[in-house]
């Protein structure tokens, strides 16, 4: 069984463009939540969907979106990029978003 | 204040060297994980625990629910075992991280 896959691995952006980071879930698991982790830094909440619905959100600007399709995999839509949005995305999903969290490898993005 | 607070920061140790890396949390938790982040990124979790002690191989992990306070220790450390050690706590609907401690193992 596949785990938890993050696409594409490593993407570099100019300031003010737009981009859009994918997961796929473990098959099964019906929660997805994102992170960022900045260089040096513990991961930081930035949003978790369970069965396609917003559950929580994290302390980021409205330039973050996000998404959850009818196959639980979803979708990290950053708009107006920042320099500081230079991080690694990382995605994790559970049964039922409560516990039992997988991570995938991650997303590293570079705005210069 | 960061509500996951986890001790030292960095670490260097000997191999073979018994290792302690502490958390403390200050939310009140469904769970509690230990991950483990090798350079490149990726995150591999290594425990859950509500209560009580985990054993999985070299490694231990202990929470005390009452102190809030977790700790990740490892037997016999390899050079292999270096790596950033995450604590990460379930609340409600998010899950919250500490800062990570930096384990370096020389041979």
């Amino acid at each position: 069984d596949a785990g938890v896959t993050q696409s594409p691995t490593h993407l570099i952006k100019t300031r003010g463009q737009q981009v859009t980071l994918r997961c796929s879930p473990i098959s099964g698991h019906k929660s997805v939540s994102w992170y960022q982790q900045v260089l040096g830094q513990g991961p930081q909440f930035i949003f978790q969907y369970y069965e396609k619905e917003e559950r929580g959100r994290g302390n980021f600007p409205d330039r973050f979106s996000a998404r959850q399709f009818p196959n639980y995999s979803s979708e990290l839509n950053v708009n107006a990029l920042l320099l500081g949005d230079s991080a690694l995305y990382l995605c994790a999903s559970s049964w039922t978003g409560n516990y039992g969290y997988t991570f995938g490898s991650g997303t590293r993005l570079t705005v210069v | 204040k960061n509500e996951v607070e986890q001790s030292p920061q960095n670490l260097t140790a000997q191999e073979g060297e018994f290792i302690t890396i502490n958390c403390s949390y200050s939310v009140g938790i469904s769970a509690l994980h230990w991950l483990q982040q090798h350079p490149g990124g990726g995150i591999v979790s290594l425990f859950m625990l509500s209560s009580g002690k985990k054993k999985h191989g070299r490694l231990i992990a202990t929470i005390n629910i009452q102190e809030k306070h977790s700790s990740l220790h490892i037997t016999a450390s390899h050079p292999r075992d270096s790596a950033v050690y995450i604590c990460a706590v379930d609340e409600k609907n998010d899950m919250r991280f500490g800062a990570g401690t930096r384990l370096t193992v020389k041979p």
